[in-house]
């Protein structure tokens, strides 16, 4: 079954600083994967999505990139600023529909 | 934009209640999930729906029925709820079978089973 971790399970920053967001997954048989916000209390905002045979997606000052082979994605945030306090998750999307995982997440704050 | 509307925010039911959950999109989508969301334990899919009536389990089903009569609508029921199905839960949808399709997510129903 699909195991998907996310390091660090939480990360404090200062205003205006870059920052790196790791997810691996131990399933290579994806078709694409999907970085997600979640705000408290609420439910999770698509962010990005990657198919399996791209490398990186761009939005603004979020960048993901994907090595499916190693079972790794990375979500870039530039220019870090408090309104981007949130926890961010990953979910690889499988072949098979029944295994969808999500990573528990990295709960981002960053202080003014 | 994509709206994934959940009929409740929140929801207090008492053990051995049925318990309906209400789900609905507006964006003529295919593919209909359930979530459950609970500290420590992340996102578990309960069931998804890929079509009118169609239905398949998803990770932890026990417990849980769904029913998908209308394309825009798609229902989570608690046959007998018990006190560990507090939780929030998490409705999603996508198209063509969320293949490079993104999810779209609902608010989230928390509810709380005394």
């Amino acid at each position: 079954k699909q195991e998907v971790t996310q390091i660090p399970a939480a990360l404090s920053v200062p205003e205006g600083e870059n920052l790196v967001l790791n997810c691996s997954f131990t399933d290579s048989a994806i078709y694409n994967l999907q970085w997600f916000r979640q705000d408290p209390g609420k439910g999770l905002t698509s962010l990005l999505l990657i198919q399996s045979s791209q490398r990186e997606q761009t939005s603004g000052r979020l960048n993901a990139s994907l090595d499916k082979s190693s079972g790794r994605s990375t979500l870039y945030i530039a220019a870090s600023q408090p309104g981007d306090s949130a926890t961010y998750l990953c979910a690889p999307f499988p072949y098979n529909n029944n295994d969808m995982r999500f990573g528990a997440g990295t709960r981002l704050t960053v202080k003014p | 934009d994509v709206k994934v509307t959940q009929s409740s925010r929140y929801l207090v039911k008492r053990t051995g209640e049925k318990v309906f959950l209400e789900c609905v999109q507006d964006m003529d989508h295919e593919n209909m999930f359930w979530y459950r969301q609970d500290p420590g334990l992340g996102l578990r899919l309960i069931y998804f729906s890929y079509d009118v009536k169609m239905k398949e389990k998803g990770d932890i089903p026990e417990g849980y029925s769904v029913s998908r009569e209308k394309k825009e609508r798609f229902s989570l029921i608690l046959e007998s709820a018990s006190t560990n199905q507090t939780s929030m839960y998490l409705c999603a949808s996508s198209q063509d079978r969320g293949i490079n399709q993104p999810q779209h997510f609902g608010d989230g129903t928390r509810l709380s089973i005394l």
